[in-house]
């Protein structure tokens, strides 16, 4: 199963908004509303912050969104703040009922 | 509140088998039909899925992996274990147990246990 493609990085200054891209296929980001997101900081374990593409579990901030077009994902994260430095991954279920991961993106506040 | 606990020997040698368990607390393993998932990470790089179990014991895995891996789980003990043999240096990871929620999503995770291959 081949990864998922991310951008290795974006940046932005402090009150910003900024996208985050997941791009798969047809049989996975494209064939599925199963795409995740997940926040991983310094030395820490992943923690999912975006599930079935535009929702957010209890306790995550409104600041986080998500939304798909075609095979394409997206992470949106508005109002950027210094807490938001660190790497994200997307996930998506997949039509072998296994799943993928993205090669992850950090993210950086200028 | 749903915890998970990854435990196991802090080194493997070449050619032998990675063994690690999950203990899950907070909740029944066979509560619900929850994906309990191992996912692992290399030093410096991205998260890997290397497959998941259900309590009645069916299993999925990544098919880079599947010849290596064998997922199992133990709901006497509230447990679930990865065993991947044949390891190389390429195995040396992080690997986390999580645990799938029904609407999508690795919901919990484990704190994660740094696993060397080296001889």
């Amino acid at each position: 199963q081949s990864a998922l493609t991310q951008p290795a990085s974006v940046s932005g200054s402090p009150g910003q908004s900024i996208t985050v891209s997941c791009t798969g296929t047809g049989t996975d980001v494209g064939g599925y509303n199963y795409v995740s997101w997940y926040q991983q900081l310094p030395g820490e374990a992943p923690k999912l912050i975006i599930y079935a593409v535009n929702n957010r579990p209890s306790g995550v901030s409104n600041r986080f969104s998500g939304s798909k077009s075609g095979n394409t994902a997206s992470l949106t994260i508005s109002g950027l703040q210094d807490g938001d430095e660190a790497d994200y991954y997307c996930s998506s279920y997949t039509s072998s009922r296994t799943y993928v991961f993205g090669p992850g993106t950090k993210v950086t506040v200028l | 509140q749903v915890q998970l606990q990854e435990s196991g020997p802090g080194l493997v040698k070449p050619s032998q088998t990675l063994s690690l368990t999950c203990t899950v607390s907070g909740g029944a393993i066979n509560s619900g039909n929850y994906q309990w998932t191992w996912i692992r990470q290399p030093p410096g790089k991205g998260l890997e899925w290397i497959g998941y179990i259900y309590y009645t014991g069916s299993t999925y895995y990544n098919p880079s992996l599947m010849s290596r891996v064998t997922i199992s789980v133990d709901t006497s003990k509230n447990q679930f274990s990865l065993n991947l043999n044949s390891v190389t240096a390429a195995d040396t990871a992080t690997y986390y147990c999580a645990r799938r929620g029904y609407t999508d999503g690795f919901e919990y995770w484990g704190q994660g246990a740094l696993v060397p291959v080296s001889s």
